[in-house]
Protein backbone atom coordinates (compact mmCIF):
# COMPACT_ATOMS: atom_id res chain seq x y z
CA UNK A 1 0.00 0.00 0.00
CA UNK A 2 1.43 3.43 -0.72
CA UNK A 3 1.63 5.44 1.91
CA UNK A 4 3.31 9.05 2.06
CA UNK A 5 3.34 10.91 5.48
CA UNK A 6 4.29 14.22 6.21
CA UNK A 7 6.37 15.77 9.70
CA UNK A 8 8.02 18.54 10.65
CA UNK A 9 5.19 21.21 10.78
CA UNK A 10 4.50 23.33 13.53
CA UNK A 11 4.19 26.69 14.76
CA UNK A 12 7.04 29.57 14.03
CA UNK A 13 7.68 33.09 13.82
CA UNK A 14 7.84 35.07 10.88
CA UNK A 15 11.36 35.01 9.48
CA UNK A 16 11.94 31.58 10.72
CA UNK A 17 13.03 28.57 9.48
CA UNK A 18 11.42 24.60 8.93
CA UNK A 19 11.96 21.66 7.62
CA UNK A 20 9.60 19.30 6.93
CA UNK A 21 9.79 15.50 5.94
CA UNK A 22 7.24 13.45 3.69
CA UNK A 23 8.45 9.26 4.60
CA UNK A 24 7.35 7.14 1.54
CA UNK A 25 6.78 3.22 1.67
CA UNK A 26 4.58 0.88 -0.21
CA UNK A 27 6.65 1.78 -4.07
CA UNK A 28 9.68 2.21 -5.48
CA UNK A 29 10.61 5.98 -4.47
CA UNK A 30 13.22 6.63 -6.67
CA UNK A 31 11.71 5.70 -9.83
CA UNK A 32 8.70 8.72 -9.14
CA UNK A 33 8.59 12.09 -9.14
CA UNK A 34 7.90 13.86 -6.05
CA UNK A 35 5.63 17.40 -5.59
CA UNK A 36 4.69 19.96 -2.29
CA UNK A 37 1.27 21.32 -2.73
CA UNK A 38 -0.27 23.39 -0.02
CA UNK A 39 -3.75 24.69 1.15
CA UNK A 40 -4.42 27.21 3.18
CA UNK A 41 -7.14 27.35 5.73
CA UNK A 42 -10.12 27.76 3.93
CA UNK A 43 -8.60 28.29 0.36
CA UNK A 44 -7.92 26.36 -2.34
CA UNK A 45 -4.63 24.20 -3.70
CA UNK A 46 -1.80 25.61 -3.99
CA UNK A 47 1.55 23.61 -5.93
CA UNK A 48 4.81 24.88 -4.68
CA UNK A 49 7.58 22.57 -5.90
CA UNK A 50 8.31 19.67 -8.07
CA UNK A 51 11.58 17.66 -7.71
CA UNK A 52 12.58 14.48 -10.49
CA UNK A 53 13.20 11.13 -9.52
CA UNK A 54 16.34 11.30 -9.88
CA UNK A 55 17.09 15.09 -8.04
CA UNK A 56 17.79 16.45 -11.54
CA UNK A 57 15.06 18.64 -12.02
CA UNK A 58 13.52 21.15 -9.59
CA UNK A 59 10.88 23.50 -9.89
CA UNK A 60 9.10 25.92 -7.66
CA UNK A 61 6.22 28.37 -8.06
CA UNK A 62 7.06 32.10 -7.64
CA UNK A 63 5.48 32.71 -4.68
CA UNK A 64 8.36 30.25 -2.70
CA UNK A 65 11.26 30.55 -4.66
CA UNK A 66 14.19 31.78 -3.51
CA UNK A 67 13.37 30.67 0.14
CA UNK A 68 12.21 27.21 -0.40
CA UNK A 69 14.46 24.10 -1.70
CA UNK A 70 13.10 20.91 -2.25
CA UNK A 71 14.90 17.80 -1.66
CA UNK A 72 15.47 14.10 -1.57
CA UNK A 73 17.24 10.69 -0.35
CA UNK A 74 15.94 8.10 -2.10
CA UNK A 75 17.90 5.80 0.17
CA UNK A 76 15.81 6.54 3.10
CA UNK A 77 12.89 7.11 1.00
CA UNK A 78 12.23 10.56 1.81
CA UNK A 79 11.35 14.00 0.33
CA UNK A 80 11.99 17.16 2.25
CA UNK A 81 11.44 20.90 2.19
CA UNK A 82 13.73 23.17 3.60
CA UNK A 83 11.74 26.78 4.39
CA UNK A 84 13.14 30.26 5.17
CA UNK A 85 12.28 33.62 5.63
CA UNK A 86 8.78 32.27 6.78
CA UNK A 87 5.86 34.97 5.82
CA UNK A 88 2.12 34.85 7.51
CA UNK A 89 1.06 33.99 4.13
CA UNK A 90 2.78 30.22 4.19
CA UNK A 91 0.45 29.43 6.88
CA UNK A 92 -0.90 26.07 5.08
CA UNK A 93 -1.26 22.56 5.63
CA UNK A 94 1.34 21.06 3.02
CA UNK A 95 1.00 18.01 1.48
CA UNK A 96 3.57 15.73 -0.55
CA UNK A 97 1.75 14.14 -3.52
CA UNK A 98 3.67 11.44 -5.87
CA UNK A 99 3.19 12.32 -9.58
CA UNK A 100 1.68 9.42 -11.51
CA UNK A 101 4.22 7.44 -13.89
CA UNK A 102 4.36 9.52 -16.87
CA UNK A 103 3.80 13.24 -14.70
CA UNK A 104 0.75 15.32 -15.08
CA UNK A 105 -1.07 14.85 -12.39
CA UNK A 106 -0.63 13.79 -8.52
CA UNK A 107 -2.14 9.99 -7.89
CA UNK A 108 -1.30 9.65 -4.13
CA UNK A 109 -1.47 12.31 -1.38
CA UNK A 110 0.20 12.42 2.29
CA UNK A 111 -2.55 13.58 4.88
CA UNK A 112 -0.23 16.96 5.50
CA UNK A 113 1.40 18.72 7.87
CA UNK A 114 0.19 22.06 8.87
CA UNK A 115 2.44 24.93 9.22
CA UNK A 116 1.83 28.21 11.40
CA UNK A 117 4.09 31.74 10.65
CA UNK A 118 2.98 33.54 13.68
CA UNK A 119 4.52 35.90 16.19
CA UNK B 1 1.84 33.53 -15.11
CA UNK B 2 -0.65 30.97 -16.50
CA UNK B 3 -4.01 31.07 -14.81
CA UNK B 4 -6.92 28.58 -14.85
CA UNK B 5 -10.65 29.90 -13.77
CA UNK B 6 -13.39 27.40 -11.99
CA UNK B 7 -16.78 28.72 -11.07
CA UNK B 8 -16.72 29.12 -7.51
CA UNK B 9 -19.80 27.15 -7.03
CA UNK B 10 -22.30 24.02 -8.96
CA UNK B 11 -25.87 22.77 -7.58
CA UNK B 12 -26.93 20.00 -8.82
CA UNK B 13 -30.11 17.64 -7.99
CA UNK B 14 -29.20 14.04 -7.04
CA UNK B 15 -29.16 11.95 -10.08
CA UNK B 16 -28.77 14.94 -12.78
CA UNK B 17 -25.41 15.80 -14.50
CA UNK B 18 -23.07 18.50 -12.99
CA UNK B 19 -20.74 20.13 -15.24
CA UNK B 20 -17.60 21.86 -14.25
CA UNK B 21 -15.36 23.42 -15.93
CA UNK B 22 -11.75 25.01 -15.83
CA UNK B 23 -10.72 27.75 -18.70
CA UNK B 24 -6.76 28.96 -20.00
CA UNK B 25 -5.44 29.97 -22.75
CA UNK B 26 -5.07 27.26 -25.42
CA UNK B 27 -5.83 24.76 -22.65
CA UNK B 28 -5.88 21.58 -24.86
CA UNK B 29 -2.62 21.86 -25.88
CA UNK B 30 -1.98 20.65 -22.24
CA UNK B 31 -3.06 17.60 -20.19
CA UNK B 32 -5.72 18.52 -18.00
CA UNK B 33 -6.54 16.37 -14.22
CA UNK B 34 -9.04 16.90 -11.84
CA UNK B 35 -9.03 16.01 -7.80
CA UNK B 36 -12.14 15.91 -5.48
CA UNK B 37 -11.84 16.81 -1.93
CA UNK B 38 -14.23 16.30 0.50
CA UNK B 39 -14.49 18.43 3.71
CA UNK B 40 -11.27 17.50 6.02
CA UNK B 41 -9.83 15.03 3.28
CA UNK B 42 -7.15 15.24 1.34
CA UNK B 43 -7.37 15.37 -2.50
CA UNK B 44 -8.34 12.64 -4.82
CA UNK B 45 -7.05 12.24 -8.55
CA UNK B 46 -10.49 11.39 -10.31
CA UNK B 47 -8.81 12.26 -13.83
CA UNK B 48 -6.37 12.31 -15.55
CA UNK B 49 -4.53 13.10 -18.86
CA UNK B 50 -7.96 15.27 -19.22
CA UNK B 51 -10.47 11.74 -19.80
CA UNK B 52 -8.78 8.90 -18.66
CA UNK B 53 -10.10 7.46 -14.92
CA UNK B 54 -7.74 6.08 -12.14
CA UNK B 55 -8.66 2.80 -10.68
CA UNK B 56 -11.52 2.91 -8.51
CA UNK B 57 -12.87 5.73 -9.52
CA UNK B 58 -16.93 5.48 -10.88
CA UNK B 59 -17.35 5.65 -14.74
CA UNK B 60 -20.03 8.61 -13.80
CA UNK B 61 -16.82 10.91 -13.54
CA UNK B 62 -15.69 11.73 -17.15
CA UNK B 63 -13.49 14.65 -18.69
CA UNK B 64 -12.86 16.80 -21.86
CA UNK B 65 -11.13 19.51 -22.90
CA UNK B 66 -11.59 21.40 -26.33
CA UNK B 67 -10.19 24.66 -27.07
CA UNK B 68 -9.79 26.74 -23.81
CA UNK B 69 -11.78 24.81 -21.83
CA UNK B 70 -11.86 21.70 -19.88
CA UNK B 71 -14.79 20.40 -18.03
CA UNK B 72 -15.30 17.47 -15.63
CA UNK B 73 -18.59 15.90 -15.91
CA UNK B 74 -20.31 13.77 -13.28
CA UNK B 75 -23.32 12.24 -14.71
CA UNK B 76 -25.82 10.37 -12.10
CA UNK B 77 -24.66 12.50 -8.92
CA UNK B 78 -24.92 11.47 -6.12
CA UNK B 79 -24.75 12.69 -2.20
CA UNK B 80 -21.26 11.73 -1.96
CA UNK B 81 -20.19 13.71 -4.60
CA UNK B 82 -20.37 16.80 -2.90
CA UNK B 83 -16.91 17.83 -2.43
CA UNK B 84 -14.64 21.07 -4.26
CA UNK B 85 -13.55 20.32 -7.50
CA UNK B 86 -10.07 21.48 -8.66
CA UNK B 87 -8.74 21.39 -12.14
CA UNK B 88 -5.08 21.23 -13.04
CA UNK B 89 -2.50 21.68 -15.56
CA UNK B 90 1.73 21.79 -16.31
CA UNK B 91 2.62 25.15 -17.46
CA UNK B 92 6.44 24.62 -18.80
CA UNK B 93 8.01 24.95 -15.58
CA UNK B 94 5.13 25.08 -12.90
CA UNK B 95 1.91 23.53 -12.06
CA UNK B 96 -0.94 25.50 -11.74
CA UNK B 97 -4.14 24.44 -10.04
CA UNK B 98 -7.85 26.29 -10.74
CA UNK B 99 -8.80 28.66 -7.84
CA UNK B 100 -11.91 25.42 -7.25
CA UNK B 101 -15.27 24.64 -7.97
CA UNK B 102 -17.71 23.69 -4.78
CA UNK B 103 -20.65 20.88 -5.57
CA UNK B 104 -23.43 21.29 -3.96
CA UNK B 105 -25.97 18.49 -4.10
CA UNK B 106 -29.46 19.68 -3.36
Amino acid sequence: EVQLVESGGGLVQPGGSLRLSCAASGFTFSSYSMNWVRQAPGKGLEWISYISSSSGTVYYADSVKGRFTISRDNAKNSLHLEMNSLRAEDTAVYYCARDRVGGFSHDYWGRGTLVTVSS
Amino acid sequence: SYELTQPPSVSVSPGQTASITCSGDKLEERYVCWYQQRPGQTPLLVIYEDAKRPSGIPERFSGSNSGNTATLTISGTQAMDEADYYCQAWDTTANVFGSGTRVTVL
